[in-house]
């Protein structure tokens, strides 16, 4: 049973533009959402995250937006830029636990 | 170092071989994870360290697979008598504790493992 779903394996977006990623969930305990970016042969960097008590959160290019009665979060990159181009995960936790959830990625590709 | 190294970084064997996996934290950090990522697959967990303790071992997925970690620090992962579905790429994070979005976890880039 997967409970953090990435239903979109792969995005190509024109630079400039916006990039949005999704990722839903199961599991209504999860209180804290976290976004990673990996380029190949790299280990996965943290990019961002959003408590459930918060329903959105900013960082430069990055914005991730919560809603919990649909039980799914975004990651919005605007503007878009070739360097964003790599895989990008979704994580989900309940605070007190110690088990980040994956979900299965999503390849971005920024063409210039 | 400043992040999460892991050695060896490629690792091919022979089916049946032992093989032992190495991730160095980063200093003072608490909390060490390894995970599994299968070609095409996200990031599945398979072990958690509290300082030197794992307190949950059921991610492994079976019992060749054993973890340990010394003085807080350095942990090793070994797989006995490999199998082909082995293969993957062994990632290992580290956090400063559990405390979810506020420490999230470093990673390390990996050890690629190949069976023959």
């Amino acid at each position: 049973d997967q409970q953090v779903k990435q239903n979109s394996p792969s995005l190509s977006v024109q630079e400039g533009r916006i990039s949005i990623l999704n990722c839903d969930y199961t599991n209504s305990m999860f209180d804290y959402f976290l976004w990673y970016k990996k380029y190949p042969a790299e280990g996965p960097t943290f990019l961002i995250s959003i408590s459930s008590i918060k329903d959105k959160n900013e960082d430069g290019r990055f914005t991730v937006f919560l809603n919990k009665s649909a039980k799914h979060l975004s990651l919005h990159i605007v503007p878009s830029q070739p360097g964003d181009s790599a895989v990008y995960f979704c994580a989900a936790i309940t605070s007190g636990t110690y088990k980040y959830i994956f979900g299965t990625g999503t390849r971005l590709k920024v063409l210039a | 170092g400043a992040g999460v190294s892991q050695s060896p970084s490629n690792k091919v064997t022979e089916k049946g071989k032992d093989v032992e996996l190495r991730c160095d934290p980063i200093s003072g950090h608490t909390a060490l994870y390894w995970y599994r990522q299968s070609l095409g697959q996200g990031l599945e967990f398979l072990i958690y360290f509290q300082g030197n303790s794992a307190p949950d071992k059921s991610g492994l997925p079976s019992d060749r697979f054993s973890a340990e970690r010394t003085g807080g620090s350095v942990s090793t992962l070994t797989i006995q008598r490999t199998q082909q579905e082995d293969s993957a790429v062994y990632l290992c994070a580290s956090s400063l504790g559990f405390r979810g979005g506020d420490q999230p976890q470093h990673f390390g880039d990996g050890t690629r493992l190949s069976i023959l």
